[in-house]
């Protein structure tokens, strides 16, 4: 299985909503990602988990609240969201091994914030 | 820090027919990994071929193969017979290290190429 899943495909909330976006991945890739893309633009990245653990925050507002439950899934809580998070966000997965750890991308969930 | 540039926000190629497509990087360190990606209308981001660094051999796959001239910090993808199939932004990344300890990538991906691919 190389395939990174996530849920939902597509959403849509307000302003005042709490909602959450789930990755899974079966490959045991122990090092997981959020990336956030806006239209036309390359993937930003703004977390990275490894080994369960968060490792990396990209200086990312706080409304966005990112949880690694186990080896295999990754969620991306989201509360108070404004207008301009609206975009689409990735997830990956990766080997954490220091010579070989390309990057699975999902398909990607469309946030939009009314 | 890294940066990569893509100086094509757009090309198109006839179906059959090969085309480049140009990337540039800058960096201080000599060991590292470089890719291209491809996001095709789906949306879903699909590795194309890699390439690392300590590698003097280009890089190929199938029909996708690199010139990867290290020295000008050059990293092009070549297609060769174009198929339909191929139409996508297609996105070169540079790997590096984040954070302490030294286990910790991300990718820093060029503004991306949108490729067409007339019938």
């Amino acid at each position: 299985d190389t395939e990174v899943t996530q849920t939902p495909k597509h959403l849509v909330m307000g302003m005042t909503n709490k909602k959450s976006l789930k990755c899974e991945q079966h490959m045991g890739h122990r090092a997981m990602y959020w990336y956030k893309q806006k239209a036309k633009k390359p993937p930003e990245l703004m977390f990275v988990y490894s080994y369960e653990k968060l490792s990396i925050n990209e200086s990312v507002p706080s409304r966005f609240s990112p949880e690694c439950p186990n080896s295999s899934l990754l969620n991306l809580h989201l509360h108070a969201l404004q207008p301009e998070d609206s975009a689409l966000y990735l997830c990956a997965s990766s080997r954490v091994q220091l010579s070989y750890n390309e990057q699975f991308f999902g398909p990607g969930t469309r946030l939009t914030v009314l | 820090a890294q940066t990569v540039t893509q100086s094509q926000p757009e090309m198109s190629v006839q179906e059959a027919e090969t085309v480049t497509l140009s990337c540039t990087y800058d960096t201080s360190e000599s060991d590292y990994y470089l890719f291209w990606y491809k996001q095709p209308p789906s949306r879903q981001m699909i590795l194309v071929i890699r390439q690392e660094a300590y590698k003097q051999q280009n890089a190929t796959e199938n029909r996708f193969s690199v010139n990867f001239q290290k020295a000008a910090k050059s990293f092009s993808l070549k297609i060769s017979d174009s198929q339909l199939g191929d139409a996508a932004m297609y996105f070169c990344a540079y790997r590096s290290a984040i954070g302490s300890g030294g286990s910790n990538y991300k990718l820093t991906f060029g503004k991306g190429t949108l490729l067409t691919v007339n019938p």
